[in-house]
């Protein structure tokens, strides 16, 4: 059965220093993989795709087939990327249901 | 363009109370979701519509049933309400599916007591 665990609950980091969100997956076959994040008083929105290979904000995520990881990382952080992350992995049947994480939190201080 | 609305936005319950929380989306949207999310956890999969007349189970389906009979509404529907479902519901819909990302509603606070 395919499992998203993102270990971090919260995490803190300062303003400019690099910011690295964990992502571990467990499924059988090829994985598609997403972060959602939310900002505060916002809905849930995408924030990129594994399949779309692109960058948002300034964040990337690299799937590690080996270590079945998706971590989201970002060079710099800013005071406005503090929000509440979700990996997502994509079952991959008809539907492409989408399952996800417990989330991070991410509080960039000034 | 409103994308998908949700409501109410907040609702307390009573245990054995019945409900339906409204989803609405104006994107001609194919697929269509509901999930719970409850303190601490990651959203859960109620039930999902691929199309209007067909819907399937997710992994948390029992105590809830849905229809989907145009295009545009996917309403969820609480018989019975009982403390294990106060949580956050969120609908979402996709036009092809997860791979292409879903759009998220704003979500409805349910609280049974």
């Amino acid at each position: 059965a395919q499992r998203v665990t993102q270990p971090e609950k919260l995490l803190s980091v300062f303003k400019g220093a690099p910011v690295e969100l964990k992502c571990n997956y467990s499924y059988s076959g090829s994985p598609e993989l997403f972060w959602y994040v939310q900002y505060s008083r916002q809905r849930l929105q995408l924030l990129l795709r594994h399949i779309s290979r692109e960058s948002i904000k300034g964040f990337t995520a690299d799937l590690n087939k080996g270590e079945t990881s998706f971590h989201l990382k970002k060079p710099f952080a800013q005071e406005e990327d503090s929000a509440m992350y979700y990996c997502a992995l994509s079952d991959q049947t008809g539907a492409n249901n989408l399952f996800f994480g417990t989330g991070t939190r991410l509080t960039v201080i000034p | 363009n409103a994308g998908v609305t949700q409501t109410p936005k907040f609702r307390i319950l009573k245990i054995g109370q019945s409900m339906t929380l409204q989803c609405a989306q104006d994107m001609n949207h194919n697929y269509m979701y509901w999930y719970r999310q409850d303190p601490g956890m990651g959203l859960k999969l109620i039930y999902y519509s691929v199309g209007a007349g067909i819907t399937d189970k997710g992994e948390v389906p029992n105590g809830y049933n849905v229809s989907r009979s145009t295009t545009e509404y996917f309403p969820l529907r609480l018989e019975l309400a009982a403390p294990s479902q106060t949580s956050v519901y969120f609908c979402a819909s996709s036009y092809l599916g997860g791979n292409y990302g879903y759009t998220f509603g704003s979500g409805t606070r349910l609280t049974v007591v």
